[in-house]
């Protein structure tokens, strides 16, 4: 199972909104509504951010909102805070009880 | 409060093994499955696999059989994460992450409480 593809790096500015896609196949992100979103600081463990799409668990701002068109979903981070900056990941149920990461994009707040 | 404590760092040579635990609190330890993730210095996430504290039934990733093995003792709530043959390639942080449920329903791809990651070092 062949990860994810993310782009390495995004960015914006103070209330800013940016977006990160999250591109799979047929077999992953297309073929469930089961993509999660996570983020990571620098020595921190993940925090899940969005589930099932565009879900948000208790406790995650309305800032973060996630959408899927086909094999590619997407995080929007809107009103961007210094806080945001981050690595992001996105996983994807594939099938078979498997789930595989996209490779992580780091967001830099300007 | 819910959490994952994991046990510490390790520093191992190539070719010995490695154990790694995961203690879970909080919560109904059975009752949620338990995945593992790997992160290779500077590198992303990669899912190991997962196991159902409930029926003992491990799930392996593509590139995790053989050396890799999920094991559990739910009488102290705690998965463990056995490594053998260690290369100096595991070099990694390896965290236990809880699968996330909302109501009755628990989603397969979505891990809501992570322990905080053990660093296992393999070097000569």
């Amino acid at each position: 199972q062949s990860a994810l593809t993310q782009p390495p790096s995004a960015s914006g500015s103070p209330g800013q909104s940016v977006t990160i896609s999250c591109t799979g196949t047929s077999s992953d992100v297309g073929g469930y509504n089961y993509v999660s979103w996570y983020q990571q600081h620098p020595g921190k463990a993940p925090k899940l951010m969005i589930y099932e799409v565009s879900k948000r668990p208790s406790g995650v701002p309305d800032r973060f909102s996630g959408s899927k068109s086909g094999n590619t979903a997407s995080l929007t981070v809107s009103g961007l805070q210094a806080e945001d900056e981050a690595d992001y990941y996105c996983n994807s149920y594939t099938g078979s009880d498997n789930v595989v990461f996209g490779g992580g994009t780091k967001l830099t707040v300007l | 409060q819910v959490q994952l404590v994991q046990s510490g760092s390790e520093l191992k040579k190539p070719g010995a093994s490695v154990k790694v635990s995961c203690k879970g609190s909080g919560y109904t330890f059975i009752s949620y499955v338990m995945n593992w993730v790997r992160q290779a210095p500077g590198q992303g996430l990669e899912w190991m696999g997962c196991i159902n504290p409930y029926t003992g039934n491990p799930t392996y990733a593509q590139g995790f059989t053989g050396r890799f093995v999920f094991s559990l003792d739910t009488s102290v709530s705690t998965a463990y994460l056995h490594i053998s043959s260690l290369e100096a390639e595991d070099t990694a942080v390896y965290y236990c992450a809880r699968q996330f449920c909302s109501g009755t329903t628990c989603y397969e791809h979505a891990f809501d409480i992570w322990g905080q990651g053990t660093v296992v070092a393999v070097s000569s």
